[in-house]
């Protein structure tokens, strides 16, 4: 059983198309997160949410939009995609330190 | 000054040989330290905790020096496996909980055989 899961895996699509990337943790975790990796490969935190309550915003723009249903769920959509958006982005799940990270989307924006 | 600086490398080593890198941090207030290792293409896994005192993990050592702030990681007789990129993480709280982790851009390691 994968611990957190995200789909797609792979996501190509033309700028000014709307997005969506989903996250699934069976772990029980309390917080879930949203990070990106860019071509330089530096991993910086966009979201992470807490018992469904928005903890962390970092300065991303209002074009990428978390959405967490439940606990165990926090979905990234991503309206009017730009090339620059084009990135790894990482969903992760953690309780009292421990971090588990999904194994990527790497969305290319063409 | 960036939150968490790392020397990106690359650092070619012969295997078998010992290796260690450094981290620095800026925020003094910083709680917890780790040090997690991350494949081509793959998602960042957590290698170690590190602590005050300091902490052992087979042929891994972490270092914490709260004082200077900076982070190490020592690898021992290094295997081809090892390489990877090594990415120092730090944990800041404030408020009502965890601000997340906070990544270093990580050191890129090559062990050669």
């Amino acid at each position: 059983d994968t611990a957190v899961s995200q789909t797609p895996k792979y996501l190509v699509t033309q700028m000014g198309n709307d997005k969506s990337i989903k996250c699934e943790q069976n772990l029980g975790h309390d917080t879930m997160y949203w990070y990106k990796q860019d071509s330089k490969k530096f991993l910086k935190i966009m979201f992470s949410y807490n018992n469904k309550e928005l903890i962390i915003n970092e300065t991303v723009p209002n074009r990428f939009s978390p959405k967490s249903p439940d606990k165990a769920h926090l979905n990234l959509h991503i309206n009017s995609l730009e090339l620059g958006d084009s990135a790894v982005y990482f969903c992760a799940s953690s309780r009292g330190g421990g971090y588990t990270f999904g194994s990527g989307t790497r969305l290319t924006v063409v | 000054r960036k939150e968490v600086e790392q020397d990106p490398g690359p650092f070619n080593v012969p295997e078998g040989a010992t290796v260690a890198f450094n981290c620095t941090y800026s925020n003094s207030a910083s709680q917890s330290f780790f040090w997690y290792r991350q494949d081509c293409r793959k998602e960042p896994k957590l290698l170690m905790s590190v602590y005050s005192s300091g902490n052992e993990d087979g042929r891994f050592t972490a270092q914490l020096n709260r004082a200077s702030q900076y982070i190490s990681l020592l690898i021992r007789d290094s295997k081809l496996s090892d390489s990877a990129t090594y990415l120092c993480v730090v944990v800041g709280y404030s408020g009502g909980g965890a601000d997340g982790l906070t990544f270093g851009k990580g050191t890129h390691l090559i062990i050669q055989p």
